[in-house]
């Protein structure tokens, strides 16, 4: 069974530009999650969504926001890229059952400039 | 609030030596406890998890975890370290209900030394 793929893997963007990031979980998941990892505030809950429907936020402003598609593959965007957005993306799926694990991606290394 | 503490940013051992990763944890509720291995440049791994069955948990690669109410604690061991354990290690928390948002440590990274 295939992992969960994330694309692209590496992005360089410029300030104030905006990018999407895409994330296919394992086949028959449900729940999708994204986090971000920054050697200063280590990793950090985004958002998690179920069955299309975003059921919890972290602590990010309203330039980070994010969508689930019928078929759970999510995207997550962010406008109005700043210095501080530079960071490894990671996207999780899980079946979303009690005690159920999550599976992580490779990431997506986004370095804004 | 959920939380997870890991004690020590940086642990170095010799090759074959004891592994010994500190985890504790604060939650009001029973939780869901996991450890995850980073390699550089890749995404997270599960080594185990803890879902309130058996108290000492076996994972992948050689390690193991006991959950320890008493102490609040979830800490990582291996008998023997292997070169290719060097890795960053996480060590995360979840509520047992429906959400999947997981609260990590800040991560331990462990150096093997010939």
């Amino acid at each position: 069974k295939a992992g969960v793929t994330q694309t692209p893997r590496y992005l360089i963007k410029t300030r104030g530009q905006q990018v999407t990031l895409s994330c296919s979980p394992i086949s028959g998941h449900r729940s999708v999650s994204w986090y971000q990892q920054t050697p200063g505030q280590g990793l950090q809950f985004l958002f998690e969504y179920f069955s299309e429907t975003q059921r919890n936020k972290g602590n990010f402003p309203g330039r980070f926001s994010g969508r689930q598609f019928s078929n759970s593959r999510s995207e997550m965007n962010v406008s109005t890229l700043e210095l501080g957005d530079s960071a490894l993306y990671l996207c999780a799926s899980s079946l979303a059952l009690a005690g159920d694990e999550q599976y992580f991606g490779p990431g997506t290394r986004l370095t804004v400039t | 609030a959920q939380s997870v503490t890991q004690l020590g940013s940086h642990v170095s051992v010799s090759e074959g030596a004891l592994v010994l990763l500190r985890c504790n944890y604060s939650s009001s509720v029973p939780p869901y406890l996991f450890w995850y291995v980073q390699y550089p440049n890749q995404g997270l791994q599960l080594l185990l998890k803890y879902t309130s069955a058996a108290t000492l948990v076996k994972g992948i690669n050689g390690f193991e975890a006991e959950f320890k109410k008493s102490e609040t604690s979830f800490h990582l061991t291996k008998p023997s370290a292997h070169m290719s354990d060097a890795a960053e290690y996480f060590c995360a928390v979840r509520r047992m209900d429906s959400s999947y948002k997981l609260i990590f440590g800040s991560g331990t990274r462990l150096l093997v030394r010939p």
